[in-house]
């Protein structure tokens, strides 16, 4: 089955502490995504990475790290300079360099971050 | 830059009765328009995309969209609400540029 998965699927942490959020796809696509949902406000773009090794900030960068080491996966790290990490993160992947359907985004189940 | 507004931040309808969920964009070129439905706790799940091939676009569940490119619209219908049509569901546009960009969210919910 492809698919894109992320763990977990709820995380709490202390301030002050960074933590790693999880995000896997086996559906071939180039690029991914990390977006952060608040109730009311839709989502919001962090990060994205089109190829390996590259990656581009989003409108909300700031306090947030990624890597793009292998194709397959896109992992997100919530640091303490980010002031309010409450929330719930989202990844996507998207063909984008395929010669279809390369604007559509799908997404993964989400992992939902609580700041105790 | 391309933004999306979505009408109504919640909307709630009768099972059995008409859905109308209300979005309009702003693009400067024609633009990939999408409407995603997330249930609680989860991720969001694409249910139709307008790519310029036909205005009416079918997706899953019944949903159907229309794009109406002089009134920028492409609202979100389904003849007949079911309970398990219950969720929030969000529009995208996109141009094609590796950045799509979301509304805010409208919460369906079905009453019986």
């Amino acid at each position: 089955d492809g698919g894109i998965t992320q763990s977990p699927k709820y995380l709490f942490r202390k301030e002050g502490q960074n933590v790693t959020l999880s995000c896997e796809q086996n559906l071939n696509h180039d690029a991914m995504y990390w977006y952060r949902q608040d109730p009311g406000q839709g989502l919001r773009l962090i990060y994205y990475s089109q190829i390996v090794n590259d990656f581009q900030k989003g409108d909300i960068a700031e306090g947030y790290s990624v890597s793009r080491e292998k194709k397959e996966s896109f992992p997100l790290t919530v640091t303490s300079a980010q002031k309010n990490p409450t929330a719930f993160y989202l990844c996507a992947s998207s063909p984008w360099l395929a010669a279809v359907d390369t604007d559509t985004q799908y997404f993964g189940p989400g992992t939902r971050l609580t700041v105790l | 830059a391309q933004s999306v507004t979505q009408l109504g931040s919640h909307v709630s309808v009768s099972e059995g009765a008409l859905v109308l969920l209300r979005c309009n964009y702003s693009s400067s070129v024609p633009p990939y328009l999408f409407w995603y439905v997330q249930y609680p706790n989860q991720g969001l799940q694409l249910l139709l995309k307008y790519t310029s091939a036909a205005t009416l676009v079918k997706g899953i569940n019944g949903f159907e969209a229309e794009f109406k490119k002089s009134e920028t619209s492409f609202h979100l219908t389904k003849p007949s609400a079911h309970m398990s049509d219950a969720a929030e569901y969000f529009c995208a546009v996109s141009l094609n540029n590796n950045d799509m960009r979301f509304g805010a969210g409208t919460r369906l919910t079905v009453k019986p």
